[in-house]
């Protein structure tokens, strides 16, 4: 069964910095793309970042470029989010989710999603 | 690539056919997506590039559309499908969601 399990989040002042981590098993981690998705509380789904199944090609919204890095060790089926300089409308659930697609370099539908893990941005 | 949802939120009856429209602000060809989030929950994976039945969805979901105007339809609304759901489109970065429908009991 594939499973998806972030930790990390937390309460941080603005400005701070936070690293997420996703673990993964049930899947061949190496071979999929990964995604980062927020969701602030009461809003949409948002795609903040995505990275290729090698780490090779990182991909990140508009709104978290030259913030947020993405990374992956596929060694240990993780998939992180390092998030600098962080605002309060960075305050949201951040989900990791695998892509369906092992193709493509990750430009691909969600298939499997994690419950997530809440980042709070608040002094 | 913006994607636009209507309507934001519609209220329906058990048995009711629903549709929802994703609008692309430019041509995505096929590579649009359908999820359905319930509260608390990690939104899940229901159809994609347009109108593949993700496994273990039921069938009284459907999906078309090409280019940039998509529908999602539920042909027959059950209990279990009150939820907000979401478009996504994987044409090219940044991957972009709409903003969700709520579909509410009527």
């Amino acid at each position: 069964e594939m499973q998806l399990l972030e930790s990390g989040g937390g309460l941080v002042q603005p400005g701070g910095s936070l690293r997420l981590s996703c673990t993964a098993s049930g899947f061949i981690f190496s071979s999929y793309g990964m995604s980062w998705v927020r969701q602030a509380p009461g809003r949409g789904l948002e795609w903040v970042s995505g990275v290729s199944a090698t780490g090779g090609n990182t991909n990140y919204a508009d709104s978290v470029r030259g913030r947020f890095t993405v990374s992956r060790d596929n060694s240990k089926n993780t998939l992180y989010l390092q998030m600098n300089t962080l605002r309060a409308d960075d305050t949201a659930v951040y989900f990791c989710a695998k892509a369906l697609y092992d193709f493509w370099g990750g430009r691909s539908p969600l298939e499997h999603w994690g419950q997530g893990t809440l980042v709070t941005v608040s002094s | 690539i913006q994607l636009t949802q209507s309507p934001s939120s519609l209220s329906a009856s058990v048995g009711d056919r629903v549709t929802i429209t994703c609008r692309a602000s430019q041509g995505i060809r096929s590579y649009l997506a359908w999820y359905q989030q319930k509260p608390g929950k990690a939104p899940k994976l229901l159809i994609y590039a347009t109108s593949t039945l993700q496994s273990g969805v039921p069938s009284r979901f459907t999906g078309s559309g090409s280019g940039t105007e998509f529908t999602l339809t539920i042909s027959s609304l059950q209990p279990e499908d009150f939820a907000t759901y979401s478009c996504q489109h994987f044409d090219s970065y940044p991957l972009t969601f709409g903003g969700g429908t709520k579909v509410e009991i009527k």
